[in-house]
C-alpha cells in the first residue's frame, strides 16, 4: 500500500520568513496530493491540493510543488504569520472510486515573533 | 452552509464497552469516510461509505463497523473497546464523483479507561 513520509517533524521560523515542508510517497499510481492544517483541538482543514497533471499550484501565500519522477511534493508558505502556527499534514490518494487518503506523520510549525 | 458535524465532542468509556459516534456530512456531499488519529500521528483510514454501503476498508479489525443512512449521515461503532482505541475519530465528507477531496469535521475525542 501507499506510504507517505513527511519532514521535518518540527519547524520553527520567524514571522515573515518562509517555511517549507516536504513529503515523499511510494505508490506511483497516486495522483492527488492534499495538504491539511490542523490547529489544536480541531479537525484537519484542507488548505491546498494538487493533482498529478500539474507541477505547481499557488494560493496567496501558500504553494505546492510536485515532482512525479522523484515522487515528492512540498508545501511552501511565504511571509509566515503567527496564525500559521499549527500542525501540517500531507496526504496522497488515487482519485477515482473509493479513494482513501494516506497521511504523513505531520509537521509542527511554530512562527515566532 | 454547515460544514461537517460530529457528535459527541468528547467521550469516556471503559474497556470492553461499546461506543457509537455520529457524523453529518457537508451539504451536497454523499460520501463519508472515517479516520482514527492517535496522539501525535496522522489520521489513519478506517472505512468509507457511499449509498449506504461500505466501499473500502482500511486495516482495522471487525470491532469497527459503520453505517450510512439515507440522508448521508453516518455512524461509527466500536465494540469491545481497548485502551489502544483512545484517539480522535474524524469524519470526512466528500462528493462521490470526487471522493478524494475530503473535508473533515472537528472529531470526537474518545478516551478508554
Amino acid at each position: 500500500g501507499e506510504n507517505v513520509e513527511q519532514h521535518p517533524s518540527t519547524l520553527s521560523v520567524q514571522e515573515g520568513d518562509s517555511a517549507v515542508i516536504k513529503c515523499t510517497y511510494s505508490d506511483s499510481a497516486s495522483n492527488y496530493f492534499p495538504w491539511y492544517k490542523q490547529e489544536l483541538g480541531k479537525g484537519p482543514q484542507l488548505i491546498i491540493d494538487i493533482r498529478s497533471n500539474v507541477g505547481e499550484k499557488k494560493d496567496q501565500r501558500i504553494a505546492v510543488t510536485l515532482n512525479k519522477t522523484a515522487k515528492h511534493f512540498s508545501l511552501h508558505i511565504t511571509e509566515t504569520q503567527p496564525e500559521d502556527s499549527a500542525v501540517y499534514f500531507c496526504a496522497a490518494s488515487i482519485s477515482g472510486t473509493a479513494s482513501k487518503l494516506t497521511f504523513g506523520t505531520g509537521t509542527r510549525l511554530q512562527v515566532t515573533l | 452552509d454547515a460544514g461537517v458535524t460530529q457528535s459527541p465532542t468528547h467521550l469516556i468509556k471503559t474497556r470492553g464497552q461499546q461506543v457509537t459516534l455520529r457524523c453529518s456530512p457537508k451539504s451536497g456531499h454523499d460520501t463519508v469516510s472515517w479516520y482514527q488519529q492517535a496522539l501525535g500521528q496522522g489520521p489513519q483510514f478506517i472505512f468509507q461509505y457511499y449509498e449506504e454501503e461500505e466501499r473500502q476498508r482500511g486495516n482495522f479489525p471487525d470491532r469497527f463497523s459503520g453505517h450510512q443512512f439515507p440522508n448521508y449521515s453516518s455512524e461509527l461503532n466500536v465494540n469491545a473497546l481497548l485502551l489502544g482505541d483512545s484517539a480522535l475519530y474524524l469524519c470526512a465528507s466528500s462528493f462521490w464523483g470526487i471522493q478524494e477531496t475530503q473535508y473533515f469535521g472537528p472529531g470526537t475525542r474518545l478516551l478508554v479507561l
